[in-house]
């Protein structure tokens, strides 16, 4: 079945320095979109990316589709203490398959 | 956008035990889904619950466990049946926006079992 996976893992971030964290699909995606999952809380859309080769900026976010529609990235730029959660891609395959969530990745920022 | 509520948002139970979530949403909706999300893991979708038609169930998850209700286009109910710690756990109900694709999650019920 489709499967999504995201790296990495865990970022730690001293604030202001930039943070990435990317996803790769096994199969081609209709779309993608990220969520984000603070500590205790549940997650949050942030955007959802439909086209090959899309990029689309959120104040100091910037997300990214790749060209197959295979992967996808988010970019921080200049992280802040706010920005400390988890952050999930999650892929719709084709027809009515499910949305498949990455494993995510945990963002913690040093002040 | 749409607003969830689901309760209980904790539980402690004991092993071998039932427990039912409530979900209810502020508006209609055709597709309510029901994710899992273990400790630290990410979410995994248990079932699709769809009004007047049975459940929809992913991989790994049967009826017999998580049986699901869908009386009316706002509510839903998910139960954990038979408990056992292996069930400990955030149950999280969610709707999609049909315009946007974007979901809506509720607070989420962390179940812990003993």
């Amino acid at each position: 079945g489709q499967q999504v996976m995201q790296i990495p893992q865990y970022q730690h971030v001293q604030e202001g320095e930039d943070f990435t964290t990317y996803c790769n699909s096994s199969t081609t995606l209709s779309n993608i979109q990220w969520y984000k999952q603070r500590p205790g809380g549940h997650p949050v859309f942030l955007i959802q990316l439909v086209k090959s080769g899309e990029v689309k900026k959120q104040k100091r976010l910037t997300f990214q589709f790749g060209e197959a529609k295979k992967n996808s990235s988010l970019h921080i730029t200049a992280t802040q203490t706010t920005d400390v959660g988890t952050y999930f891609c999650a892929g719709w395959g084709a027809g009515n398959t499910p949305l498949v969530f990455g494993k995510g990745t945990r963002l913690s920022v040093i002040a | 956008s749409a607003v969830i509520s689901q309760k209980p948002s904790r539980d402690i139970c004991q092993r071998g035990t039932s427990l039912t979530i409530q979900c209810q949403v502020d508006s209609q909706v055709t597709m309510m889904f029901w994710y899992r999300q273990q400790p630290g893991q990410s979410l995994t979708l248990i079932a699709t619950a769809n009004q007047g038609s049975e459940a929809t169930y992913e991989s790994g998850f049967v009826i017999d466990k998580f049986p699901i209700s869908r009386p009316n286009l706002t509510f839903s109910t998910l139960t954990v049946s038979n408990m056992s710690p292996e069930d400990s756990s955030i149950y999280l109900c969610s709707v999609r926006d049909s315009y946007t694709g974007e979901l809506f999650f509720g607070e989420g019920s962390r179940l812990t079992v003993l």
